[in-house]
């Protein structure tokens, strides 16, 4: 099955500056790769998804790159602000009926003003 | 984006007892439904995997005769927690999806489970 991994497990960054989380899978057939934030005690919001006919993503300042051929995708967000610390979870999965995703562990991130 | 909604949001139950879980969406036609385990600071841990009208998938390790899932109607599937104990005590989640795989999936606010 797809196992999911992700890095880093923290990263704490100062308020403007960017971050980036990075992931990658194992199941050359999932083809989609959300990224999703949870804050304390919410359910996980997703953020932004990118499909595997798609090499990269933007929305603002999220934005999120896929390379199928090494089997990782990442998430960039730049200028960050206060309230984008969350914790931040990829997960990768959508191939056939079912299309089970399969989430990394994880990334806490803290922005400090 | 869609509703998705979890009841109750907060449980507590004693060691022996059931407990049911509800998970509606309240804008679409859910044919699919994901149940997660989510540990204190942990990731979201897959449990199964419900289509409506049929049988649920479960990941290994996850007992079936102990989370028993009914996915009855488009809109709501139940997750029941039997003869909990309180190594059960979790943060439940479900999520659905109106469309085939490679669709977006929306989550539920989630049940905080403790068993006493």
């Amino acid at each position: 099955g797809e196992n999911v991994e992700q890095h880093p497990s923290t990263l704490s960054v100062q308020e403007g500056d960017s971050a980036v989380i990075k992931c990658t899978y194992s199941d050359s057939a999932s083809n989609y790769f959300p990224w999703y934030k949870q804050e304390l005690g919410k359910r996980p919001q997703l953020i932004i998804d990118i499909r595997s006919n798609v090499g990269e993503k933007k929305d603002q300042r999220i934005a999120v790159t896929l390379n199928k051929t090494a089997k990782h995708f990442s998430l960039h967000i730049t200028e960050t602000q206060p309230e984008d610390s969350a914790v931040y979870f990829c997960a990768a999965g959508g191939k056939g009926s079912q299309g089970n995703l399969i989430f990394g562990k994880g990334t806490k991130l803290s922005v400090k003003p | 984006g869609a509703v998705v909604s979890q009841h109750p949001s907060r449980v507590i139950c004693k060691s022996g007892t059931s407990v049911k879980i509800e998970c509606r969406s309240l804008d679409f036609q859910a044919t699919t439904m994901f149940w997660y385990r989510q540990f204190p600071k942990q990731s979201l841990m897959l449990m199964a995997t419900s289509n409506e009208g049929s049988k649920a998938t479960y990941e290994q390790g996850v007992e079936k005769d102990k989370f028993l899932i009914n996915h009855a109607s488009l809109t709501l599937s139940t997750l029941t927690v039997t003869s909990a104990h309180p190594e059960d005590s979790s943060f439940y989640i479900c999520s659905a999806r109106a469309g085939a795989g490679g669709t977006e999936a929306f989550f539920g606010q989630g049940t905080r489970l403790t068993v006493v």
